[in-house]
């Protein structure tokens, strides 16, 4: 697991409220993913970090923000949630020595 | 055009076979290439990356890739009811920008008693 732990792992919440999704490593990567999983589309990038305060977008990027002010926190920030946003958000972080990615266990989000 | 394709199955095996998986690409110079396993309900676990053509083995799974037509498998021998899940396949397109991978949409096998 790479020491990946992501919170909360469940969320309800209205449409029109902000929500924030929080991804926290112990293995010291520059690297870290946040992805979303949806029945047809498998998993997409949203934004990524390749240092404190250095992101980028992904290719489903509209409709989110992200920071990272430690090396070990990664935050998702949905501004005002949508129902086209209700999916499972994975989070990784990325070993340099082989390119490989390590997800978090993921969390549920359900915009009503 | 999806980049990474696969084919969605069910594709069902009975235990103790060899499980075939295939993942074309379309990107050419796509360097890194890796095999995932999710079983319902959990995260993508890591269970192979290889990078040069030919085979990779570790255990009971063997990757094969062939760059001049690209396409990535993954053989699963003995299969057991446990591999039953979906694997998906992902590629590093060139490098840069964070080398993001591009993910298929995976294959769900099933293992049949």
């Amino acid at each position: 697991d790479a020491g990946i732990t992501q919170s909360p792992r469940h969320k309800v919440t209205e449409t029109g409220t902000p929500v924030t999704l929080r991804c926290h490593q112990t293995e010291n990567h520059r690297y870290m993913y946040w992805y979303r999983q949806d029945p047809g589309h498998g998993l997409r990038l949203i934004h990524y970090s390749y240092g404190v305060k250095d992101t980028d977008k992904g290719e489903v990027s509209d409709g989110y923000s992200v920071s990272r002010s430690k090396t070990e926190d990664f935050l998702l920030t949905l501004e005002s949630a949508t129902s086209s946003q209700t999916s499972v958000y994975f989070c990784a972080t990325r070993d340099f020595a082989t390119d490989t990615q390590y997800f978090g266990p993921g969390t549920r989000l359900t915009v009503l | 055009q999806k980049e990474v394709e696969q084919n969605s199955g069910p594709l069902s095996v009975p235990e103790g076979a060899i499980a075939s998986l295939n993942c074309t690409y379309s990107d050419r110079g796509s360097q890194s290439f890796f095999w995932y396993r999710q079983y319902s309900g959990k995260s993508p676990e890591l269970i192979m990356f290889i990078y040069s053509n030919g085979d990779k083995e570790d255990g009971r799974f063997t990757a094969q890739l062939n760059k001049a037509s690209q396409y990535v498998s993954l053989l699963i021998r003995d299969s057991q009811p446990s591999d039953s899940a979906t694997y998906l396949c992902a590629v590093i397109n060139p490098p840069g920008g964070g080398n993001k991978l591009t993910f298929g949409t995976g294959t769900q096998l099933k293992v049949e008693l």
